[in-house]
């Protein structure tokens, strides 16, 4: 069964600051796809950024980046520039495909940024 | 268009209550997924639609039924909750069933079971 571990509860960073979240995972599977999502007090989820495992660059999205770690099973979230509208929870996932997409939570990580 | 919609935004009801919740999205996906999601929890995964068929069920209760009468809408039926069925409702999206397509999401139908 396909596991994901987020060890921090929650942080808080101040408005500019470079902040990282860390998400571990497990799996059998040689062939997955890891997600990042956002969900602000609005509680809809939002796609951050994307990586698939098989491809061993790391993805970037603006000031999102990730740094996959394939053989240690880490998948963590850059966040640089940090601005208010960051504030939210965030989720790493992992996508299960089983003839159809199944996404696997995190707990989640509750970012505050402070002004 | 990129927007999934769901109705009612919240919702209260009692235990002998019949209810609806709704989804709809016009981007074309083929795929379409109920998720619940508690308080200060991470989404968990009820239901997926493919191409109109019902291809996944997480055990879930039978006061809990789910229906796609087209490849536009999602309905969730419930019947006879529990006061811990209370969650917020999440509806997804996603473009092809079975592939890495980016999964949208609506804003959640926040069900309160008095």
């Amino acid at each position: 069964a396909q596991t994901v571990t987020q060890s921090q509860p929650e942080m808080s960073v101040q408005e500019a600051e470079t902040v990282t979240l860390s998400c571990t995972y497990d799996t059998s599977e040689s062939n997955y796809y890891l997600f990042w999502y956002k969900q602000p007090p609005s509680r809809q989820m939002i796609l951050v950024i994307r990586q698939e495992a098989y491809k061993q660059q790391n993805a970037t999205e603006n000031r999102f980046s990730v740094n996959f770690q394939k053989a240690a099973k880490s998948f963590s979230l850059k966040i640089s520039d940090s601005q208010l509208g960051d504030t939210a929870m965030y989720f790493c996932a992992f996508l299960i495909i089983q003839g159809a997409q199944k996404l696997v939570f995190g707990q989640g990580t509750r970012l505050t940024i402070n002004p | 268009d990129t927007e999934v919609t769901q109705t009612p935004k919240h919702l209260v009801m009692g235990m002998t209550n019949k209810k609806s919740l709704k989804c709809e999205q016009h981007m074309g996906h083929r795929a379409m997924y109920w998720y619940k999601q508690k308080a200060k929890k991470p989404p968990e995964l009820m239901f997926v639609y493919s191409y109109e068929k019902l291809s996944i069920n997480e055990s879930v209760p039978s006061r809990f039924s789910p229906e796609c009468p087209n490849s536009s809408l999602l309905n969730l039926h419930l019947h006879a909750l529990q006061p811990e069925d209370s969650a917020l409702y999440l509806c997804a999206s996603s473009q092809v069933p079975g592939r890495d397509t980016e999964a949208f999401f609506g804003q959640g139908t926040r069900l309160t079971v008095v």
